[in-house]
């Protein structure tokens, strides 16, 4: 059964350094997205993606964040300048088409900034 | 705005118990989906189960359970002879279909502890 992957599973990283989170959604899949998840707290939106733009986007998807599609199975998360707030389990998502609502979410990608 | 309420923030109950998780929202959309993921202590979400805002029928499967109820916009979720593998958290969670972006808004999650 096809899954969405994300590389690394655990990323630890310095405060001020830029981290690339990277995840392969599932291939015939249009929509992709971000969540992130505060350890102990509930899964946030953080971005949508389809046909290479941005379609929606939260207040905590600062200028800090980017996403790109650089090829055509990655979908990555930048954070530019890592602060310690941002150590989180990252989330990346995918989901089919306008009709089929069910998004599919990868294992997660654990961000740790020291 | 849409909204997810999960006012239970952690329930214990000994093994073989019954136990029903709360689920509330808020949307302004006639046309929307409604979620529920399990999280175990290995932190992946694994999904449960899927119901479209037309279809109000419950739902068993195995152990698990589902009442949606548009009236009360409610969308609990019981587990029957609860096992200690189901300790985890769960999050109930919203996506419109007038959204762009279509994002699922999750609930704060309960935990839920079975003790053997």
């Amino acid at each position: 059964e096809p899954e969405v992957t994300q590389t690394p599973s655990h990323q630890v990283t310095q405060m001020g350094q830029e981290v690339i989170l990277r995840c392969v959604p599932i291939s015939n899949h249009l929509y992709f997205y971000w969540y992130r998840q505060i350890l102990g707290q509930k899964v946030e939106f953080l971005v949508s993606f389809y046909n290479n733009e941005i379609s929606e986007k939260s207040e905590i998807f600062d200028d800090q964040f980017s996403v790109e599609r650089p090829d055509g199975s990655n979908f990555t998360l930048k954070i530019r300048s890592t602060k310690l707030e941002d150590s989180a389990m990252y989330f990346c998502a995918s989901r089919r088409d306008r009709n089929n609502n069910e998004q599919f979410f990868g294992p997660g990608t654990r961000l740790t900034v020291l | 705005a849409q909204k997810v309420t999960q006012a239970q923030t952690e329930i214990s109950v000994v093994e073989k118990e019954d136990v029903t998780l709360d689920c509330v929202y808020e949307t302004r959309d006639t046309t929307y989906y409604l979620f529920w993921y399990k999280q175990p202590p290995s932190g992946e979400l694994v999904f449960l189960i899927r119901r479209n805002s037309f279809d109000e029928q419950n739902e068993i499967s195995g152990r698990y359970s589902w009442n949606f109820q548009k009236s009360t916009s409610s969308f609990n979720f019981t587990i029957t002879a609860s096992q200690v593998v189901d300790s985890a958290v769960y999050f109930c969670a919203l996506s419109e279909v007038g959204t762009g972006g279509f994002k699922t808004i999750f609930g704060a999650g309960t935990r839920l502890f079975v003790k053997a």
